[in-house]
């Protein structure tokens, strides 16, 4: 089963303009991660939050945790062409082994 | 850094024949998944290795998928018989500790058609 629900399902933006995605999730989380995929390739890891975190920064990037509202965010500042790629958040379960569960994802197009 | 290697990146084959995919992860990394990608969904956990012991396959479909990570680096996850609905991308990833202490480092994985 898939824990979180990211939103929205897709995102089209200006180039230069910020990209805000959203992810929803059901179970007390250990940790919550930000994947970026582009067409045809592997994930590539963005960032990690811990449930003890609320907000953390690399680079353009910033993301923020809710554990109250089982949510977090991920915002892509100053939005380039090559940002366009799908984006997921995945979690792992509170007091569970390693197991890395997927949403859906985000498909994020910035047009130049 | 050598990333993760999977083999074939590519591979037609007809329902009920089988197919075996190759992982080889990053040097030193305890943990190997392999993940399911259909096209346009996100990746499903199919087996989680911790060294060359499962740790989760619950959502492997035993009677045709099996797995295993001999000498706990090298893995292989096969097919038999495959299914239409096995078309997919299946994904290796290996990570040092697991995913509750860190990243996960993802293959370009191999794209499955099945006819």
């Amino acid at each position: 089963s898939q824990q979180g629900e990211e939103d929205p399902q897709a995102l089209s933006i200006q180039e230069g303009e910020n990209a805000t995605m959203n992810c929803s999730y059901k179970t007390s989380i250990n940790n919550l991660q930000w994947y970026r995929q582009n067409s045809g390739r592997g994930l590539v890891h963005l960032i990690l939050i811990r449930s003890n975190e609320r907000e953390k920064h690399s680079g353009r990037l910033r993301v923020t945790l809710d554990t109250s509202k089982k949510s977090s965010s991920l915002l892509i500042t100053a939005s380039r062409a090559a940002d366009t790629a799908s984006y997921f958040c995945a979690t792992v379960a509170a007091g569970a082994n390693s197991k890395l569960t997927f949403g859906k994802g985000i498909t994020l197009s910035v047009r130049p | 850094e050598a990333g993760v290697a999977q083999s074939p990146r590519y591979k037609i084959i007809e329902k009920r024949q089988s197919v075996a995919f190759w992982c080889n992860p990053i040097s030193g990394h305890a943990t190997l998944y392999w993940y399911q990608q259909i096209l346009g969904q996100g990746p499903k956990l199919l087996i989680q290795f911790q060294n060359n012991g499962v740790v989760d396959d619950s959502q492997l479909p035993k009677d045709r998928f099996s797995a295993e990570r001999l000498k706990g680096v090298d893995s292989t996850l096969k097919i038999q018989p495959a299914k239409l609905e096995d078309s997919a991308v299946y994904l290796c990833a290996s990570s040092l500790q697991g995913a509750k202490t860190g990243e996960l480092f993802f293959g370009e994985g191999s794209r499955l058609t099945v006819l």
